[in-house]
């Protein structure tokens, strides 16, 4: 099973608040699992990533949280700015003949308000 | 440092008629390169990816087809557009075979009518 469950599909928060995105995953076979942010008619921007050895990374306001046994990550966005407003994409990927798979969640839309 | 070039930035392209989606990448050699496409208001699904020069794994089926006939350079064809093709295509960069990040370039908009 290749699928990437990501929920909630719409989020709006308020401006200072966190925000929290969550993803689940099936395939144990991931190994890899990267944040993309994405603003109207642009292409995704890599936010962050972790590996699956790590239980939590943090750069700035964004941190991943991955619990392996449950087979579930979380992006939370600490102090929750507008310019933070952009959809979010989970994604999980693996090796395969030398090239890295990725395979996305349905994405985010963050809103942060004033 | 790497810059991915995507073009053109948007097109309208009516129903069989052929299609050519140009990608480069410059700053990096022997890059692995992929095509994605994204359907309003949904994730990206991947299509195409090239380990190579003349290397190209497809992932779904459909009237698409990829090429790479220099080292840097990515192409997405069809020979008949069909309505279902209308999308955002994305191409995408990583370091060859040492790392796990992969950087988009800013996409093509096309609507197929």
């Amino acid at each position: 099973q290749q699928q990437v469950k990501q929920s909630p599909q719409s989020l709006i928060v308020q401006k200072g608040g966190i925000s929290i995105i969550n993803c689940a995953y099936e395939n144990t076979a991931f190994d890899y699992f990267p944040w993309y942010q994405q603003f109207p008619g642009k292409g995704p921007a890599l936010l962050i990533a972790i590996r699956p050895d790590v239980s939590e990374k943090k750069e700035g306001r964004f941190t991943i949280s991955f619990n392996k046994s449950a087979k579930q990550f979380s992006l939370h966005i600490m102090d929750s700015q507008p310019g933070d407003s952009a959809t979010y994409f989970c994604a999980a990927s693996m090796w395969v003949g030398g090239g890295n798979k990725l395979t996305f969640g349905t994405g985010t839309q963050l809103k942060v308000e004033l | 440092s790497q810059t991915i070039h995507q073009w053109p930035a948007t097109l309208v392209q009516p129903v069989g008629s052929p299609l050519s989606l140009e990608c480069t990448v410059e700053g990096t050699s022997n890059p692995n390169l992929y095509w994605y496409r994204q359907a309003a208001g949904r994730g990206l699904q991947l299509l195409f990816y090239s380990v190579g020069i003349g290397q190209i794994s497809s992932e779904v089926p459909q009237n698409l087809s990829a090429s790479r006939p220099q080292d840097r350079q990515f192409i997405l064809s069809s020979k008949k557009l069909l309505l279902s093709d209308s999308g955002f295509y994305l191409c995408a960069w990583s370091v060859g075979t040492s790392s796990r990040e992969q950087y988009f370039g800013p996409g093509t908009r096309l609507t197929v009518t």
